[in-house]
């Protein structure tokens, strides 16, 4: 069985902390992506990785490739009560017919 | 304008009724997928079609089927409902080879 594991669960911080969520398994990606969805509405994309050790910046948020392509990591800093969601991952295997999602990190930003 | 719309946006049926969800997309590809959305389980793949004459089986597909009436329109059947389909559904384009995803707002499906 294929799987992509994301950790933590769940996730409660204060504003102004910074948090990193992962996202791994034991398949090689060509590519991963990550998204981000609220309640009541479809997850939007945040960023697609393609090549190992890959970092993409998008503002606060900062996301990596494993160097092996089994692995990816969002991390954000000063976390803000905007920022609250479900983060999901989704792996693509190199066939480009099958993508994976990951279960998502549930995430609260406390003011 | 939403580029992937999907309806209802909520539905709530009867053990046993056949319902369909019907979603439209304006980004022009060629890829669409269904998808089921469970608490805790991230979301698992039902159908998805690579163009109007192809479709495939995702890892969910028992008791659902589909229909591809045209490169915008892919709609997603239950035959006969049951309690253990209710989760909610979304619609998802695919434009390019990188994987990258467009959902629609998805349906809440709730069987009684």
């Amino acid at each position: 069985t294929q799987l992509l594991e994301q950790s933590p669960q769940f996730l409660s911080i204060q504003e102004g902390e910074n948090l990193t969520v992962y996202c791994n398994s034991s398949s090689v990606f060509s590519s991963l992506q990550w998204y981000r969805q609220e309640p009541g509405e479809g997850p939007v994309l945040l960023v697609t990785v393609v090549t190992g050790g890959e970092v993409k910046k998008l503002k606060r948020l900062t996301f990596q490739f494993g160097d092996a392509r089994k692995d990816s990591s969002l991390h954000i800093t000063a976390a803000q009560p905007g920022d609250t969601g479900l983060y999901l991952c989704a792996g693509m295997y190199s066939s480009a017919s099958k993508i994976i999602f990951g279960s998502g990190t549930r995430l609260s930003i406390r003011p | 304008d939403a580029d992937v719309t999907q309806t209802p946006r909520n539905r709530i049926t009867k053990t046993g009724k056949r319902i369909m969800l019907e979603c439209s997309q304006t980004k022009g590809h060629d890829r669409m997928y269904w998808y089921r959305q469970d608490p805790g389980l991230g979301l698992r793949l039902i159908y998805y079609s690579f163009d109007v004459k192809d479709i495939n089986k995702g890892e969910i597909s028992d008791g659902y089927s589909v229909s591809r009436q045209a490169q915008a329109k892919f709609s997603l059947s239950l035959e006969s409902a049951i309690p253990n389909q209710t989760a909610l559904y979304f619609c998802a384009t695919r434009g390019t080879s990188r994987g990258e995803q467009f959902f629609g707002p998805g349906t809440r499906l709730t069987v009684l």
